[in-house]
């Protein structure tokens, strides 16, 4: 089915260790997002590419990382995890002209210990 | 900064009411506006989405309207149902030098008991 993959679906990682978050989106949009949802805080932009070969900071950026490999694939990477970044991950997607909406992977929960 | 708010933040109503989920956005230069349904532990779906040159969008049961000028959108849903029981999340996109970026309210829990 067309859409965003994400994986891994579940995540637990110990203080200090680095992880890759993968997002793949078959559906040739030019955009893709990752964004954090933490409960009380709502959904929060972590980085965006806005086109392949294009990356820029979100609300959050701080202690992640992310490569736009292709156009349908951007990962997201924690260097040194801390518990601060125990969170529900999603990544998703959005066709440049804006006029189908944004399309959301299934999400990665991630649990830093 | 672009700040989305929606009212209330928790219904509970009887199976076969009209209800009215409410969001508001305090920058009135959106692109878009779109509208999502959550599950418990689920990935966000999308509902209905309006652009900004729109005054509203309906799929089945539901109707979404767009106010720009007021910085409002309302997400009707009519003949309520328990399998409508979720979160619902409004966002605005941005446009100009934003570039498509998304920004969420807390959203409203809804609850449709039989």
């Amino acid at each position: 089915n067309a859409g965003v993959t994400q994986t891994p679906k579940f995540q637990v990682l110990k203080t200090g260790q680095s992880m890759t978050l993968q997002c793949a989106q078959d559906m040739n949009h030019n955009s893709m997002y990752w964004y954090r949802q933490d409960p009380g805080m709502g959904l929060r932009l972590i980085y965006y590419s806005a086109s392949e070969g294009t990356t820029d900071k979100g609300e959050v950026p701080n202690g992640y990382n992310v490569s736009r490999l292709n156009k349908r694939e951007f990962s997201l990477r924690l260097e040194s995890a801390a518990p601060s970044q125990t969170s529900v991950y999603f990544c998703a997607s959005l066709l440049q002209g804006w006029n189908y909406g944004y399309t959301f992977g299934s999400g990665t929960r991630l649990t830093v210990v | 900064k672009q700040e989305v708010t929606q009212i209330p933040a928790a219904l509970s109503v009887p199976e076969g009411e009209n209800l009215v989920l409410n969001c508001s956005f305090t920058d009135s230069a959106i692109y878009n506006l779109q509208w999502f349904r959550q599950d418990p532990g689920k990935g966000l779906t999308s509902l209905l989405l309006i652009q900004s040159s729109q005054r509203e969008q309906t799929s089945g049961r539901l109707n979404a309207s767009l106010d720009k000028s007021s910085g409002r959108s309302t997400l009707y849903i009519a003949a309520s149902q328990p399998g409508d029981s979720a979160t619902y999340l409004c966002a605005v996109i941005a446009g100009g030098t934003s570039y498509g970026k998304l920004t969420f309210g807390q959203g409203t829990i809804l609850t449709v008991h039989p």
